[in-house]
């Protein structure tokens, strides 16, 4: 089956700093991937889509110059969140779809969970 | 608008048959997912209906009826290891997923 992977699982960092969040497909090329925040008892919500080679699309409410993502092939996209602070704090999870199915199933990263103190 | 509900949560004894229950209103409906979510993981695929009717597959079965915006995942002869969080999400017209907030299922021995 389709494998996605992030790098790193979790992180703990102090307030102000960036961090990169990588999410790559394995095994399959990923035309779309989409990044998705998760805080606590709560479902996911979607962040931004990116397709590879073109800006990502980010959902209404999410700053794009605050969480930077850059989908530079079919099988890496990067989520960079720049001064982060402790609201930042969650869990961050990629999925990605290869497009070639009819109904364009995302595989999911299995997260990254960020602390930032 | 577009809109997903689920119960918040759902208790269930070990060896029983529990039902989730999804309604769904999405503009340009390209199906309805289900995924089970242990806690601190991330999803993990489960189902997918497009068309009417009910899929089986093993102990989990997902049923959809469109004129409805009804969907259910149906879960039998639970097992501990069934405890988790169970979303329901709808894809629209543009391929994007609409995220139900989630039904936690606590089975008790």
């Amino acid at each position: 089956g389709a494998v996605v992977s992030q790098h790193p699982s979790w992180v703990i960092c102090k307030s102000g700093t960036s961090v990169k969040i990588e999410c790559r497909s394995l095994d399959f090329q990923a035309t779309t991937m989409f990044w998705y925040r998760q805080f606590p008892k709560q479902s996911l919500m979607l962040m931004a889509t990116s397709n590879e080679g073109s800006k990502a699309t980010y959902e209404q409410g999410v700053e794009k110059d605050k969480f930077l993502i850059n989908h530079a092939s079919l099988t890496l996209s990067t989520l960079t969140v720049t001064s982060a602070h402790p609201e930042d704090s969650s869990f961050y999870i990629c999925s990605a779809a290869t497009g070639t199915s009819s109904y364009n199933e995302q595989f999911f990263g299995p997260g990254t969970r960020l602390t930032v103190l | 608008g577009q809109n997903i509900d689920q119960p918040t949560e759902m208790t269930a004894t070990e060896g029983a048959i529990v039902q989730i229950n999804c309604t769904y209103q999405t503009s340009g409906f390209n199906g309805l997912f289900w995924y089970q979510q242990h806690a601190g993981e991330a999803p993990t695929f489960l189902s997918y209906n497009v068309l009417d009717g009910l899929e089986e597959k093993g102990r989990f079965s997902s049923f959809l009826s469109r004129s409805k915006g009804y969907s259910y995942l149906l879960l039998k002869e639970l097992q501990m290891k069934d405890s988790a969080s169970y979303l329901c999400a709808s894809m629209d017209s543009n391929y994007q997923l609409i995220w139900g907030a989630g039904t936690k299922l606590i089975i008790k021995p």
